[in-house]
């Protein structure tokens, strides 16, 4: 199977901490996407890395890719309540298919 | 907010019924994609569509059937429902593997007695 496997499969952090999540991967990959999910809602996008990109920022969001270790990592810093959701990877192949991971769900404590 | 809605939301069915549930998307993007999501398993993907009339089998495909005669309309059709098919459905769309992103419906939850 290709599909991504996240690591840990569940976190809990007090506000303000910094929230990590790791997905690995079997497959060479296009890109390598990251989406949040809150309780009942669909899938919202937040950041996509290239396979020749290294590290990516967004507002709080830091993603890196190791392509030779077929990683991702997710960092949230300065976590809020907000953030509390679950969190997927998705790899693209260069098709149009993405394939999701099994997902972390993270909880922030207040 | 993304365009793209799932109809019907919830729907409780008996084994063996057929069931159809709807896509629409008013954002014309070519691709269209049908998950679905368990616990434990993450979101796997049905089946999906890179234009009208052209579909593919994604990783759980046995079971269901898709058809997509215009560009907004993507359906999913489970021919003979059975309880391992109870499950949240998600539909997604996007422009594809340059762009990268998916915006996603809000979910049907379908619970086959």
């Amino acid at each position: 199977s290709q599909q991504g496997e996240e690591d840990p499969q569940a976190l809990s952090i007090q506000e303000g901490e910094n929230a990590t999540m790791n997905c690995s991967y079997k497959t060479s990959i296009n890109n390598l996407q990251w989406y949040r999910q809150n309780s009942g809602r669909g899938l919202v996008h937040l950041i996509l890395i290239r396979s020749n990109e290294r590290e990516k920022h967004s507002g709080r969001l830091r993603v890196t890719l190791d392509t030779s270790k077929k990683s991702s990592s997710l960092l949230i810093t300065a976590s809020r309540a907000a953030d509390t959701a679950s969190y997927f990877c998705a790899l693209n192949s260069g098709t149009y298919k993405y394939i999701f991971g099994t997902g972390t769900r993270l909880k922030v404590l207040a | 907010d993304a365009g793209i809605t799932q109809s019907p939301r919830h729907k409780v069915t008996e084994t063996g019924t057929p069931v159809t549930l709807r896509c629409h998307q008013t954002e014309n993007h070519r691709y269209m994609y049908w998950y679905r999501q368990d616990p434990g398993h993450g979101l796997r993907l049905i089946h999906y569509s890179y234009g009208v009339k052209d579909t593919d089998k994604g990783e759980v495909s046995d079971g269901y059937s898709v058809s997509r005669s215009k560009t907004e309309d993507f359906l999913l059709t489970l021919e003979s429902a059975t309880s391992s098919q109870t499950s949240v459905y998600f539909c997604a769309m996007g422009q594809g593997a340059v762009t990268g992103e998916l915006f996603f419906g809000e979910g049907s939850r379908l619970t086959v007695l």
